[in-house]
C-alpha cells in the first residue's frame, strides 16, 4: 500500500521560504505514468493545486504561483519536495502531497501538514 | 483557468439520494472524460471517490456514482448514510497546454 508523508517547518516568517518534503513508501517514485503533486488548502477554504513533478524531473506549476514555486525529486531517497519563496499570510494552509495519474486524478494522499506564515 | 462551479451546500435525509453538480467549460469538463471526485471529512485528507467521470476505486461503495452531460459533471450518492456528511470536491483535466488540472470550489453535504 502506497503511503505518503509530509514533513517540514510548520511556522515560516513572512518573506521567507517554505520548505516541505514528501516521503513515499510502499512504492517507487520512479514508477512510470504518475506525477507527484503538491496541493494546499487554506483554513476553511477549498483545494488549490500548486504543481507536480514527473519521475523524469519535468515540472508543471500553477500559473498563479509559478514565480515562487520549485518542486524537485530525490529518487535515491524516494521523496519529492516543495519550496515556496517570499511567503505571506495568504500562504498559510494545510499542504498535501499526493500521487496523480497522467490526467491529474489523485489516488494517494499524505495526511497533510499545516504551515502557518507569521512573524 | 477558473475553478469549476459547485453548489456551496446540499442536504438530504438518511436513505435519500443527493446529487452534486460540477460545471465547467468545453475546455475542461466538457472536453475530456477525466473528472474525479473527492470526499473530505473535517481534519482529514481528501479521498478519491470517482475517477474517469464514473469509475469507482476499489473499496468505494457503489452508492457513489458519477456522470457527465456536456460541461456539467455530477456525483450522486444514493442511500445516504450519516458518514457521508463531508465536503466534496470535483476536479477536471483541462489539457496539456497550460496548467492542466482545475478543482471545483467544494460542496458541503449535510445529512439531516
Amino acid at each position: 500500500q502506497l503511503q505518503l508523508q509530509e514533513s517540514g517547518s510548520g511556522l515560516v516568517k513572512p518573506s521567507q521560504t517554505l520548505s516541505l518534503t514528501c516521503a513515499v513508501s510502499g512504492g517507487s517514485i520512479s514508477s512510470g505514468g504518475y506525477s507527484w503533486s503538491w496541493i494546499r488548502q487554506p483554513p476553511g477554504k477549498g483545494l488549490e493545486w500548486i504543481g507536480y513533478i514527473y519521475h523524469s524531473g519535468s515540472t508543471y506549476y500553477n500559473p498563479s504561483l509559478k514565480s515562487r514555486v520549485t518542486i524537485s525529486v530525490d529518487r535515491s531517497k524516494n521523496q519529492f519536495s516543495l519550496k515556496l519563496s517570499s511567503v505571506t499570510a495568504a500562504d498559510t494552509a494545510v499542504y498535501y502531497c499526493a500521487r496523480a495519474d497522467a490526467v491529474g486524478q489523485l489516488d494517494y494522499w499524505g495526511q497533510g501538514t499545516l504551515v502557518t506564515v507569521s512573524s | 483557468q477558473s475553478a469549476l462551479t459547485q453548489p456551496r451546500s446540499v442536504s438530504g435525509s438518511p436513505g435519500q439520494s443527493v446529487t452534486i453538480s460540477c460545471t465547467g467549460t468545453s475546455s475542461d469538463v466538457g472536453g475530456y472524460n477525466y473528472v474525479s471526485w473527492y470526499q473530505q471529512h473535517p481534519g482529514k485528507a481528501p479521498k478519491l471517490m470517482i475517477y474517469d467521470v464514473s469509475k469507482r476505486p476499489s473499496g468505494v461503495p457503489d452508492r457513489f456514482s458519477g456522470s457527465k452531460s456536456g460541461n456539467t459533471a455530477s456525483l450522486t450518492i444514493s442511500g445516504l448514510q450519516a458518514e457521508d456528511e463531508a465536503d466534496y470536491y470535483c476536479c477536471s483535466y483541462a489539457g496539456s497546454y497550460t496548467f492542466d488540472v482545475v478543482f471545483g470550489g467544494g460542496t458541503k453535504l449535510t445529512v439531516l
